[in-house]
């Protein structure tokens, strides 16, 4: 079975801390995908990496940076960790050819206190 | 950019009746997804449908691109069908960038 994992599934941080944010997936997929979801927002992408070393802003990359070194490992992180970036984080992972849909992992609940 | 609309927000059931879930986009759109977040919010993908019908034991999916709207439909329903259905659609081709819409909200009472 395909899975995504993500390292943690609660998180407590405190204001102005640096977070990583871990997602390994084991189907060799070329593309993975970081998302928050908020109530009444959404599933919202932050950020995209469709090969090692590449990546792309999604539609609210402030505040946040990623790192993929290994095709399976797609880290997010929080630079400097504020209250508004409370949130649930999802990450996901695709392969890189049409007619294939979005794996997710089970979602980091990050709250930053 | 993309507007993504689901219907209706919240659903409250019956165990054993069906339902049909909708999903309405704003522009055309190359792929569509749905997914299925349970109570503990793990998204499952449901169905990859950019057109057409796909059925999948109990659920089935219909997308009809021209008109810019993808349906859902679930049949005898379960407890464990709960949860919160989204689609998403992927803005622009080979980008595998999914908007989502807000979701439907279900409930299935025993």
């Amino acid at each position: 079975d395909v899975k995504v994992t993500q390292s943690s599934r609660y998180l407590v941080k405190r204001t102005g801390e640096k977070v990583f944010l871990e997602c390994v997936q084991d189907m060799d997929h070329e593309n993975m995908f970081w998302y928050r979801q908020d109530p009444g927002l959404g599933l919202r992408l932050i950020y995209f990496s469709y090969d090692v070393k590449m990546k792309e802003k999604g539609d609210i990359p402030e505040g946040y940076s990623v790192s993929r070194e290994k095709k399976e490992r797609f880290s997010l992180i929080l630079e400097s960790a504020s209250t508004n970036q409370t949130s649930m984080y999802l990450c996901a992972s695709s392969l890189g050819s049409w007619g294939y849909g979005y794996t997710f992992g089970s979602g980091t609940r990050l709250t930053v206190v | 950019g993309i507007q993504v609309e689901q219907s209706p927000p919240d659903l409250i059931l019956q165990e054993g009746a069906n339902s049909t879930l909708r999903c309405n986009f704003s522009d055309s759109v190359n792929n569509l997804q749905w997914f299925h977040q349970n109570p503990w919010g793990q998204l499952i993908n449901l169905f990859y449908i950019p057109s057409g019908t796909k059925q999948n034991g109990r659920l089935s999916a219909t997308t009809v691109a021209t008109e810019r709207y993808s349906l859902l439909y679930i049949s005898s329903s379960q407890t464990t069908d709960s949860g919160v259905y989204f689609c998403a659609v992927e803005r622009t081709s080979g980008t595998y960038k999914y908007i989502f819409g807000t979701g439907t909200r279900l409930k299935v009472l025993a």
